[in-house]
């Protein structure tokens, strides 16, 4: 069964902190791995990550994805009240066109 | 450009009733994807449609549930004989082809909210 595992299931820092978002990830046909954030709305997009070992970045976000080892990391350093929202990771597979979601990290930041 | 846009926002329904979910795809997108979020879990895909076609629907229970994307119009998820179970948010994507390939990077609605009382 395909599998997504995202770690911590949540983690409240305060401003300034840097945090890191797992997700780990069993899949078939391995595609592409996207993150989104999520406030109280819909999944916005973040990173889309294909190849081992190339960092993406946006500002004070970054995301790196391990296929050797099956897992990416989101990355967000200087953390603002703004970044508090769910982070999900979704593996896309081949062909099938459908992703699998973790079940999200809950980020809270405390100013 | 208006992104994917879902209707109703939201819906309250009785057990025994049928709901109707509408997605509206991102101009230019041709393909539809549909996902559940039960309260306090992840995304569940449910089923990924091009026009008039069903090409995943392996998230879908086998009852009760179907899904279309006509030639025209937006894209129904239908719910029959809705039971307390199905509250949950239902998210719908949108991705484009480009060129003949599938684009990951999907898109998504604001969510229709459906509650069964």
């Amino acid at each position: 069964e395909d599998k997504v595992v995202q770690s911590p299931l949540s983690l409240v820092v305060h401003e300034g902190d840097t945090v890191t978002l797992n997700c780990s990830y069993e899949v078939t046909n391995f595609r592409s791995l996207l993150w989104y954030k999520q406030e109280k709305k819909a999944p916005t997009f973040l990173f889309m990550l294909t190849s081992s070992g190339i960092e993406k970045k946006s500002g004070r976000l970054s995301s790196i994805l391990d296929k050797k080892e099956l897992f990416s990391i989101l990355n967000i350093t200087a953390t603002q009240t703004g970044d508090s929202a769910v982070y999900l990771c979704a593996v896309v597979q081949t062909n099938a066109g459908k992703s699998t979601f973790g079940d999200g990290t809950t980020l809270t930041v405390k100013p | 450009n208006a992104g994917v846009m879902q209707n109703p926002r939201h819906l309250v329904r009785r057990r025994g009733q049928e709901a109707r979910l509408r997605c509206s795809p991102m101009k230019g997108h041709s393909h539809v994807y549909w996902y559940r979020q039960l309260p306090e879990e992840g995304l569940k895909f449910m089923v990924y449609l091009q026009k008039e076609n069903i090409i995943d629907e392996s998230g879908m229970p086998k009852e009760r549930f179907s899904a279309e994307f006509p030639k025209e119009g937006p894209s129904i998820l239908r719910i029959q004989q809705v039971v307390r179970g199905d509250s949950a948010a239902y998210f719908c994507a949108s991705s484009p082809a480009y060129r003949g390939l599938l684009s990951e990077t999907q898109y998504f609605g604001p969510g229709t909210r459906l509650l069964v009382l």
